[in-house]
């Protein structure tokens, strides 16, 4: 199995603050990542795919970078609704694998 | 807009078969990849498998064995089963619909809490 690995768990910032989070992959996936915000209580949803490419109706702010085995999800400044849980997942060999989630929390 | 829903028991007993129904709306089953994924409570997620249209599946290996998923696109309807459970099992199930040929899960149903208790 591709071992998916996020840094850092849990994060603290406030609004307005560019943040980036880091996804890992324990082999090459090419650029088939994806990710995913989640709040509490409620289902996954679906940010971006294919490392880069925005979903529709996901505003701007959000992007996703790399290729191979590094990755990354940034927010450029953040709003109040997105303080939520970030998940990476790939989608180049199953079993399909998820991170372990970073917490980005208000400061 | 394609919207997914699961349902099925809340509550199953140890040992026995966890039987949950996906059902589509807004859209038709026949096409892309239907999928499950469980998340226990206060942990990560978890894929449990797909399933297309047609009847082809892939199963995590770590629930092979126990895993049986099936697809009815007369009712445009999807289904997981998974037998003898454990507390292991206990978490929020998730249908999702994933889009070949990249496989993300664009569309996800809320999800339905099972408990394993006797």
């Amino acid at each position: 199995d591709i071992q998916m690995t996020q840094s850092p768990s849990s994060l603290s910032a406030s609004v307005g603050d560019r943040v980036t989070i880091t996804c890992r992959a324990s082999r090459s996936i090419s650029s088939y990542l994806n990710w995913y915000q989640q709040k509490p209580g409620k289902a996954p949803k679906f940010l971006i795919y294919t490392a880069s490419s925005l979903q529709s109706g996901v505003p701007s702010r959000f992007s996703g970078s790399g290729s191979g085995t590094d990755f990354t999800l940034t927010i450029s400044s953040l709003q109040p609704e997105d303080f939520a849980t970030y998940y990476c997942q790939q989608s180049y060999s199953t079993p399909y694998t998820f991170g372990q989630g970073t917490k980005l929390e208000i400061k | 807009q394609v919207q997914l829903q699961e349902s099925g028991p809340g509550l199953v007993k140890p040992s026995e078969t966890l039987s949950l129904t996906c059902t589509v709306s807004g859209g038709s089953i026949s096409s892309d990849y239907w999928s499950w994924i469980r998340q226990p409570p206060g942990k990560g997620l978890e894929w449990i498998g797909y399933i297309s249209y047609s009847g082809n599946t892939n199963y995590n290996p770590s629930l092979k064995s126990r895993v049986t998923m099936s697809v009815d696109t007369s009712k445009n309807q999807f289904s997981l089963k998974l037998s003898s459970v454990t507390a292991a099992d206990m978490a929020v199930y998730y249908c999702a619909r994933a889009v070949g040929y990249f496989y993300y899960m664009d569309v996800w149903g809320k999800g339905t809490t099972v408990t394993v208790s006797s």
